[in-house]
């Protein structure tokens, strides 16, 4: 069965620094993947998505992740932090054919000031 | 922007209760899902549902659970004897395709069952 790894529950940085949100799945077969996040009392909003286009993906807010088939990765990254980037982020898979998304545990991040 | 809303934002039951959880999908979308998360665990899939019909569930959507669409706006999510582990948030979430396609999450309905 599919399965997404997220490693590190809890990610902090500084603001201003590099921000980097691990994410891994475990399909054979290159899937559709998204990275979600979640501000506090909201739902989740879609930040970017591969569905087999460019291995390089922009989303919104500055944020970018890179597909690595050879590493079943989708890490998720953001150059500058900013407070607002405080949040849980979730990295999430379905399969070709499928229809529902299978998450990974999520990656609350805090940005000190 | 079109939005997914779900109501009521919280919801305390007793066990054994049944309780009915409304969402109101993107209106041009054809393709509904309830997704649930435990407090401290996973979002989980629950169910999908397309043309009237379910088109996918997980093994977690047992005859306690079942979904209707009862007009053309509302999607709702039925548990019908809650026990305490149905204590959850879940989330609706809408999309205009399916393979690939966006899914598109309401806040989320807080379920604590007593």
């Amino acid at each position: 069965a599919q399965s997404v790894t997220q490693l590190g529950s809890h990610v902090s940085v500084s603001e201003g620094a590099l921000v980097l949100l691990r994410c891994n799945y475990s399909s054979s077969v290159p899937p559709y993947l998204f990275w979600y996040v979640q501000y506090p009392n909201q739902g989740l909003q879609l930040l970017l998505k591969y569905t087999s286009a460019a291995t390089l993906v922009k989303g919104i807010n500055g944020f970018e992740a890179e597909f690595k088939k050879s590493e079943t990765s989708f890490h998720l990254t953001k150059p500058s932090a900013h407070m607002s980037d405080a949040a849980e982020y979730f990295c999430a898979v379905s399969d070709a054919g499928a229809q529902k998304l299978v998450f990974g545990q999520g990656t609350r991040l805090t940005i000190n000031p | 922007e079109p939005e997914v809303t779900q109501t009521p934002s919280h919801q305390v039951t007793q066990m054994g209760q049944e309780v009915i959880l409304r969402c109101v999908p993107i209106s041009n979308h054809l393709y509904f899902y309830w997704y649930r998360q435990i407090l401290g665990q996973k979002v989980e899939f629950l169910v999908s549902f397309y043309n009237n019909e379910i088109s996918e569930k997980s093994e977690i959507f047992d005859d306690q659970f079942s979904v209707e669409r009862p007009d053309g706006s509302n999607f709702t999510l039925k548990i019908r004897s809650t026990k305490l582990e149905d204590s959850a948030m879940y989330f609706c979430a809408s999309s205009a395709s399916w393979e690939g396609e966006t899914q598109y999450f309401g806040p989320g309905t807080r379920l604590l069952v007593l």
